[in-house]
């Protein structure tokens, strides 16, 4: 069955810290396609990256970078010199290729990431 | 380009009270969404719909009912509303190839008291 685990419900961090999230999925398909979306104190919905199931490259952009290890099933995110304007709920999703897919998104329950000044 | 536009932002409700809460958007995208998000928690999804006039049901569509006459729009009913369905609700757009990545509106606060 599909599912996407984000095990750290929250993370504290004092600024200018390294902080990794966590994203663990399950997927029956072989052609998958990977998200995390931002939602900051202010309510909305920020998309921050997707990967697909073929491409294992690492992505950096400034301070954000991105693992997927397959082999782990893990998609997890990295923010290198945490500002406290990176203190949000961070999603991971997960959308599947299967025709009954609908190109929903599964999410994860996200991690509360609070950067300390 | 607008994007996903929904409206109103806040709404309070007295139970057993009906609504509609609206979502436009304006990138001609096949697939919409609604979702409600309650308080430190994440998204469920209520209804999707895939294009005009084809609708389905989420995980948690009980309480609700959407429609799609048109690409634009797709407005979620709330009847007889309960103050189990106070929440944030959140309309998302995506188009149909490999990129996927839902867009969202900028939600509504609805308090059911």
């Amino acid at each position: 069955a599909q599912k996407v685990t984000q095990a750290q419900t929250e993370i504290s961090v004092v600024e200018k810290e390294d902080v990794t999230l966590d994203c663990v999925y399950e997927t029956r398909d072989t052609t998958y396609y990977l998200f995390w979306y931002k939602q900051p104190p202010s309510g909305e919905l920020v998309f921050l990256i997707r990967r697909n199931s073929f491409d294992e490259q690492n992505e950096i952009s400034g301070r954000y970078s991105w693992n997927f290890q397959k082999s782990t099933s893990s998609f997890n995110f990295t923010i290198t010199a945490s500002q406290v304007v990176d203190s949000a709920v961070y999603f991971c999703a997960l959308s599947e290729d299967l025709m009954d897919s609908n190109y929903q998104l599964i999410w994860g329950a996200g991690t509360k990431l609070i950067i300390k000044p | 380009n607008a994007g996903v536009t929904q409206t109103p932002k806040f709404r309070i409700l007295k139970i057993g009270q009906s609504m509609t809460l609206q979502c436009t958007q304006d990138m001609n995208h096949n697939y919409m969404y609604w979702y409600r998000q309650d308080p430190g928690m994440g998204l469920k999804l209520i209804y999707y719909s895939v294009g005009a006039g084809i609708t389905d049901k989420g995980e948690v569509p009980n309480g609700y009912n959407v429609s799609r006459s048109t690409t634009e729009d797709f407005p979620l009913r709330l009847e007889l509303a309960a103050p189990s369905q106070t929440s944030v609700y959140f309309c998302a757009s995506t188009a149909r190839g490999p990129l996927r990545e839902q867009y969202f509106g900028p939600g509504t606060r609805l308090t059911v008291t």
